[in-house]
């Protein structure tokens, strides 16, 4: 069966740096794409980024480029998404996601994790 | 970017009724759409992929149809379980993936 468990919930001061984490179990995790959704408090689903675990080849939505990095450790099936420098704003709920075809043949998100809610408040 | 664009924004729907939710896309994503369900305090849940695919475990009283821009998914009769919030996503234009703002449904 198909997991994806995430780190726990983390409070946090602006401009410090955060790296939360989402592993997978239960499928060839180098050979799913997996991403990273941002759900501000009251809103939407909004895509950051997605990774291919088998390359560590990454593509970021052109609003999170630059903000965020997103990385993964094979070795132990996890994907993770950090930041150097929180701000405020960055007060949401962030979930991982599998996404289902292959590595040419990239489709929706098929098992998503939990989510981390991640505050950052001084 | 492909913008999707959900309506309504609010459907309020007895019990046992019918809903239906609307997605259209800026411009063609052929068939390359889902649907996902979210409750209160929960993750999403992937209701609907290629635009009319149930996925596993979805009650078939949900269906999805439309091609190109325009796209509705129908609850044919509303459970009490069913009460949530609706979004559609695009994955034509990968890797550039785009959410619609997502619909809520509730009682009415």
């Amino acid at each position: 069966e198909v997991h994806l468990v995430q780190s726990g919930a983390e409070v946090k001061q602006p401009g410090e740096s955060l790296k939360i984490s989402c592993e997978g179990s239960g499928f060839s995790f180098p050979n799913y794409w997996i991403g990273w959704v941002r759900q501000m408090p009251g809103k939407g689903l909004e895509w950051m980024g997605t990774i291919y675990p088998g390359d560590s080849d990454t593509r970021y939505s052109p609003s999170f480029q630059g903000q965020v990095t997103i990385s993964t450790d094979t070795s132990i099936s996890t994907a993770y998404l950090q930041w150097s420098s929180l701000k405020a704003s960055d007060t949401a709920m962030y979930y991982c996601a599998r996404q289902q075809g292959s590595y040419t043949d990239v489709r929706n998100f098929d098992y998503w994790g939990p989510g981390t809610l991640v505050t950052v408040s001084s | 970017e492909i913008v999707m664009t959900q309506s309504p924004a609010t459907l309020s729907v007895s019990p046992g009724e019918r809903a239906s939710l609307s997605c259209r896309a800026s411009q063609s994503v052929s068939i390359n759409l889902a649907w996902y369900q979210q409750k209160p305090g929960q993750a999403p849940r992937l209701l609907i992929y290629g635009a009319a695919t149930r996925a596993t475990g979805v009650p078939a009283r949900f269906s999805g149809g439309g091609s190109g821009t325009e796209f509705t998914l129908t609850i044919s009769s509303l459970h009490s379980e069913d009460f949530a919030f609706y979004y559609c996503q695009q994955y034509n234009n990968w890797p550039f993936l785009t959410f619609g703002g997502g619909t809520k449904v509730e009682i009415k």
